[in-house]
């Protein structure tokens, strides 16, 4: 049963490009959360699909945007990149309404952006 | 607003020790809390969550936690330490199991010598 499967593992862009992350979830998942991880620092909340649609999102600014696809899995769009913007970008499945007491996120291993 | 705090930067204990790394939290209503780990160039690993009932969480490797809702804390605890538990663990809380976005602290890295 394959975990949750991000792309690619690793990228350099310039300042002012755009780019595109894209995350598939563990199997029977349905809600997909992004997270930015700066160096050195604990993960924020970018924000999370379900149903296609977004449900949340944290303190980032318009130029971070999403989109999922009736498959569930999901693409981080990141445009006019700033070197702030340099992080690893975590990507985590769930299922909505899981109750288990066994289960979290799951994260993949997310893509490791640097931006030049 | 939530918060999670973690208080130590990095927590150092010998093989075959108790460990205790320490969490606190500021979350409205009733808190869902997490503890996860992370190795070198990999994801969040899901140890335990908190939910509601007992305030002694088992999860996995060993591991348990604490809720203390008095002091409004969270500590990540394992009777006997382990070489291999020596990584990168995050405490994070929010206000709903999986639906709502979680608040992680900075995290704190555990190094266990032989």
């Amino acid at each position: 049963d394959a975990g949750v499967t991000q792309s690619p593992t690793h990228l350099i862009k310039t300042r002012g490009q755009q780019v595109t992350l894209r995350c598939s979830p563990k199997s029977g998942h349905d809600t997909v959360s992004w997270y930015q991880q700066a160096l050195g620092q604990g993960p924020q909340f970018i924000f999370q699909y379900y149903e296609e649609e977004e449900r949340q999102r944290g303190n980032f600014p318009d130029r971070f945007s999403g989109h999922q696809f009736p498959n569930y899995s999901s693409e981080l769009n990141v445009n006019a990149l700033l070197l702030g913007d340099s992080a690893l970008y975590l990507c985590a499945s769930s299922l909505i309404r899981d109750r288990n007491p066994n289960y979290g996120y799951t994260f993949g291993s997310g893509t490791r952006l640097t931006v030049v | 607003a939530q918060s999670v705090a973690q208080p130590e930067d990095q927590v150092n204990v010998a093989e075959g020790n108790p460990l205790t790394v320490k969490c606190t939290y500021s979350v409205s209503g009733n808190p869902y809390l997490f503890w996860y780990v992370q190795y070198p160039n990999r994801g969040l690993q899901f140890l335990l969550k908190y939910i509601t009932g007992d305030n002694l969480v088992k999860g996995s490797y060993g591991f348990e936690a604490e809720f203390n809702k008095s002091q409004t804390s969270f500590h990540l605890k394992k009777p006997s330490a382990l070489v291999s538990d020596s990584a990168l663990y995050f405490c994070a809380g929010g206000g709903n199991t999986n639906a709502g976005k979680s608040t992680f602290g900075d995290g704190t890295t555990l190094t266990v010598k032989p």
